[in-house]
């Protein structure tokens, strides 16, 4: 079955210190893996999908097939990064059907 | 270009009742997908609608229906509604049935079922 796990439901750090927020998926075929964030009283948005290979505000994920995992990470944090973020994987040819993990709320203290 | 609007905000049942959701897509794209979203929880794909079809579903009984009309604007309909289908209900708006472009959320629907 397809399936999306972040492991942590809450990551707290100080400010400045580096993030991982870990994410881990099942997937039989070629996945493609994206990370949304929603900042508090916002909608969700994309932070990033793992084919354009860019670094959004600081953040970066790397897709490790061979430990099916797509962790993200920033080697600074700041204040304003604390938000809920969510790993979600797309099937291709199954309609655009993005399967969510269950989130990390990630909190960067001053 | 304006962005994914849902409407209501948020909105109180009764068990048993029936509910429609609204939402208008972005401009220009032709996919909209619900996703339902509990408490504590991730996103659940719900279906997607393409181009006025149902384009996939998710594992969800047959009391949950949707439309898509011309404009690309879709309703999701929810009969017989049980205390378990209290969460907040998100639409995503995107280009192309294969979904394989960035998907745009809307602010989603509060629906309480009391």
């Amino acid at each position: 079955a397809q399936r999306v796990t972040q492991p942590e439901k809450l990551l707290s750090v100080f400010k400045g210190a580096p993030v991982e927020l870990k994410c881990n998926y099942s997937y039989s075929g070629s996945p493609e893996l994206f990370w949304y964030v929603q900042y508090s009283r916002q909608r969700l948005q994309l932070l990033l999908r793992h084919i354009s290979r860019e670094s959004i505000k600081g953040f970066t994920a790397d897709l490790n097939k061979g430990e099916t995992s797509f962790h993200l990470k920033k080697p600074f944090a700041q204040e304003e990064d604390s938000a809920m973020y969510y790993c979600a994987l797309h099937r291709y040819n199954q309609g655009g059907k993005l399967i969510f993990g269950q989130g990390t709320e990630l909190s960067v203290k001053p | 270009e304006t962005g994914v609007t849902q409407s209501p905000t948020h909105l109180i049942k009764t068990r048993g009742q029936q509910v429609t959701l609204r939402c208008s897509s972005q401009s220009g794209h032709n996919t909209v997908s619900w996703y339902q979203q509990a408490l504590g929880q991730g996103p659940q794909f719900i279906f997607q609608y393409y181009r006025e079809e149902e384009n996939g579903r998710g594992n969800f009984p047959p009391r949950f229906s949707g439309l898509q009309f011309p404009n690309y604007s879709s309703e999701l309909n929810v009969n017989a509604l049980e205390l378990d289908d209290s969460a907040l209900y998100l639409c995503a708006s995107s280009l192309g049935g294969s979904g394989g472009t960035e998907a745009f959320f809307g602010q989603g629907t509060r629906l309480t079922v009391v």
